[in-house]
């Protein structure tokens, strides 16, 4: 089925260790964006990226690294994983210029620091 | 940073009632303002979206009305269903550039 998937589903991690969310999508998207979700705070723009090599930092870029070597996969890096990092992540992506619809989210990874 | 004010936080309404959320933007130059809805354990998917051009659009039982002077847009929802239980999210930017997202809203329809 065509959208965004994202893995794992589900993470518990320990203060300091390291873990990549994977995010792929299969509608040749350029534009991709990563999203944390927490309570009372909506979702909040972490990276972005509009095309392969490209990427820009959004509202809450610290702590997490992003590349984007294909149009298709647009992975996040936790280095060091805080507490603070306690949230729901939520990859999305949205056509190009010309073309309808809007952003088109995955399922989201819950993940937990300890 | 760019911000949209939603409201209310959550939201009680019986089956069959009108549901109304709020948001509130800042930008003028913005010209795309989408509302999202989102089920537990699931990401958002886009509901309707507005351009500042017009002053209302209406799918089904969702209307977005438009305010421009005001900037303020809303989401009205005939004849709530419980199946309308769900997270609200309103957002504005640019069509093909980044969204900003509002705080959301828990809408409960009571049956």
């Amino acid at each position: 089925n065509a959208g965004v998937t994202q893995t794992p589903k589900f993470q518990v991690l320990k203060t300091g260790q390291s873990m990549t969310l994977q995010c792929a999508q299969d509608m040749n998207h350029e534009y991709m964006s990563w999203y944390r979700q927490d309570p009372g705070m909506g979702l909040r723009l972490i990276h972005y990226s509009v095309g392969a090599g490209i990427t820009d930092q959004g509202e809450v870029p610290n702590g997490y690294n992003v590349s984007r070597s294909t149009t298709e996969d647009f992975p996040l890096r936790l280095l060091s994983a805080a507490p603070s990092q306690t949230s729901v992540y939520f990859c999305a992506s949205r056509p190009p210029p010309g073309q309808g619809g809007g952003y088109t989210f995955g399922s989201g990874t819950r993940l937990t620091v300890v | 940073q760019q911000q949209v004010k939603q409201s209310p936080q959550s939201l009680i309404v019986q089956k069959g009632g009108i549901s109304i959320i709020n948001c509130a933007y800042e930008n003028t130059a913005f010209d795309y303002f989408p509302w999202y809805q989102q089920f537990p354990g699931k990401g958002p998917a886009l509901l309707i979206a507005i351009r500042p051009d017009v002053s209302e659009k209406k799918e089904g039982r969702f209307t977005i009305s438009f305010n421009k002077s005001a900037k303020q847009f809303s989401l009205h929802i005939m004849d709530s269903q419980p199946g309308d239980s769900a997270t609200y999210f309103c957002a504005s930017g640019w069509r093909y550039s980044t969204l900003t997202f509002g705080k959301g809203t828990m809408l409960l329809v009571s049956p």
